[in-house]
């Protein structure tokens, strides 16, 4: 069975500093892995996705994820954090069940930027 | 623009009331997805609609039912909402089950 695991439910960062938001996940095959961004009382929007083309994916806003196989982590970064940014952040990964893909989401983290 | 809409974004119901939430998408996409989020936690899949075959998941209250009427169209029907029902609602669509989802901002329903 897929899932995701977010370290650090909450991460704050100043204005201008490195954003990393941290996601490990299992698949039992080689997943497809996506970093969603929620806005408070917003729905989901689409950061970014890998679907095991090239390894570094860039996103919208500056963020961008690396996948590493051998660490089976799909981690966001984005060199310089925006007061806008500040947000619910998950991680996804989607893997085949029967003909379908299942999406599996992480619990998410809390992007908090402070000035 | 193409998209995912939902109505109402704000809903507002007694306990045991039946309620039906609304869904549309301009997308075209074969898949419609209903997803149940409560406060601090990630999205719960409840069910999802490829064309009009209804998929549900297996731990999905039977107080959850959905009709899909065509494409563009997707409703969340709660026939007897209790207080643990109150949450955000996020509909979703993908051109098919292989795709990449697109998701709609959200009903926040509240049970009193």
């Amino acid at each position: 069975a897929q899932s995701v695991t977010q370290l650090g439910s909450h991460v704050s960062v100043s204005e201008g500093a490195l954003v990393l938001l941290r996601c490990n996940y299992s698949s039992s095959v080689p997943p497809y892995l996506f970093w969603y961004v929620q806005y408070p009382n917003q729905g989901l929007q689409l950061l970014l996705k890998y679907t095991s083309a090239a390894t570094l994916v860039k996103g919208i806003n500056g963020f961008e994820a690396e996948f590493k196989k051998s660490e089976t982590s799909f981690h966001l970064t984005k060199p310089s954090a925006h007061m806008s940014d500040a947000a619910e952040y998950f991680c996804a990964v989607s893997d085949r069940k029967g003909s379908a893909r299942q999406l599996t989401f992480g619990s998410g983290t809390q992007l908090t930027v402070l000035p | 623009d193409a998209m995912v809409i939902q109505n109402p974004r704000y809903q507002v119901t007694q306990f045991g009331k039946p309620v039906t939430l609304s869904c549309s998408q301009t997308l075209n996409h074969n898949v419609m997805y209903w997803y149940q989020q409560k406060s601090s936690q990630a999205p719960k899949l409840l069910f999802h609609y490829y064309d009009k075959d209804f998929n549900n998941e297996a731990d999905t209250p039977d107080n959850f039912q959905s009709r899909r009427p065509n494409t563009s169209f997707c409703f969340l029907d709660i026939r007897s909402p209790g207080l643990g029902d109150a949450a955000m609602y996020l509909c979703a669509t993908s051109r098919d089950t292989l795709e990449t989802q697109y998701f709609g901002p959200g009903t926040r329903l509240l049970v009193l």
